[in-house]
C-alpha cells in the first residue's frame, strides 16, 4: 500500500523567511501525482501545489515551490517570503491514476511569528 | 471555488442513533469521496465513488455505509453512530478527465456522538 510520511508534525517560521515542509512518499508505481494542500483554521482544504511525477521541473505557484526528488521519494515544499496567512495545517498526498482516491499524510502544523 | 456543499454543517447524535451526512455537488465530477479528520491521523478515507451506484470502500469504512444515487449527491450514513465516529468528516469531489486529479473539498461536516 502507497504510504505518505511528513515527519514534521509541526514547524514554525518568523515572517518574511523562508521554511521548507518535508513528505516523503512510498511506491512501486513511477507514474502518478503529488499534492500539497493547506488548511486554515476555516477547515477549508485548499490546493496548494500539484506536480505530475513525469515531469522533472518542479512546479511553482508564487511563493510555493517544491522539490520533488523522484528517485528518493522526497516531494518537499518550500514557503518563501512567509505570511501571516500561510499558517495552517499542511498536507501531503499521493495519488496514482485510475480510480484510485488521494492517500495523505498526517499534516505538518506550520506557524508564523511576526 | 468548485461548488461542494455539506449539510448538516455541524451535528450532535446520540450513541446508537443512525446519521446521515450529505454531499452535493454542482460540478457534475464523476468522483465522489467521503474522508474523517482526527487529530494526529490526518485525513483517512471512509468511502469513495466512481459512478452512480459505483462505490468502494476505503481505509476506515467499518460502520460506515454509502449510496450515491444520482451524480451530484453522495450519502454516508452511520447504521449506529458510536463515540469513536465523532470526527470531521470532509466530501470531495474529482474529474479526472484530461489529466485532471486534483481534488476539491467541502466545508466539512463537525459530527459529536455523544
Amino acid at each position: 500500500a502507497q504510504t505518505v510520511t511528513q515527519s514534521q508534525p509541526e514547524m514554525s517560521v518568523q515572517e518574511a523567511e523562508t521554511v521548507t515542509l518535508s513528505c516523503t512518499y512510498d511506491t512501486s508505481e513511477s507514474d502518478y501525482y503529488l499534492f500539497w494542500y493547506k488548511q486554515p483554521p476555516s477547515r477549508q482544504m485548499i490546493l496548494v501545489i500539484r506536480q505530475e511525477a513525469y515531469k522533472q521541473q518542479n512546479a511553482t505557484e508564487n511563493r510555493f515551490s517544491v522539490n520533488f526528488q523522484k528517485a528518493a521519494k522526497s516531494f518537499s515544499l518550500k514557503i518563501s517570503d512567509s505570511q501571516l496567512g500561510d499558517a495552517a495545517m499542511y498536507f501531503c498526498a499521493y495519488l496514482v491514476g485510475g480510480n484510485t482516491p488521494l492517500v495523505f499524510g498526517k499534516g505538518t502544523r506550520l506557524s508564523v511569528i511576526a | 471555488d468548485a461548488g461542494i456543499t455539506q449539510s448538516p454543517r455541524h451535528k450532535v447524535t446520540e450513541t446508537g442513533t443512525p446519521v446521515t451526512l450529505r454531499c452535493h455537488q454542482t460540478e457534475n465530477h464523476r468522483y465522489m469521496y467521503w474522508y474523517r479528520q482526527d487529530p494526529g491521523h490526518g485525513l483517512r478515507l471512509i468511502h469513495y465513488s466512481y459512478g452512480v451506484k459505483d462505490t468502494d470502500k476505503g481505509e476506515v469504512s467499518d460502520g460506515y455505509s454509502v449510496s450515491r444515487s444520482k451524480t451530484e449527491d453522495f450519502l454516508l450514513t452511520l447504521e449506529s453512530a458510536t463515540s469513536s465516529q465523532t470526527s470531521v468528516y470532509f466530501c470531495a469531489i474529482s474529474d479526472r478527465t484530461s489529466g485532471n486529479y486534483e481534488q476539491y473539498f467541502g466545508p466539512g461536516t463537525r459530527l459529536t456522538v455523544t
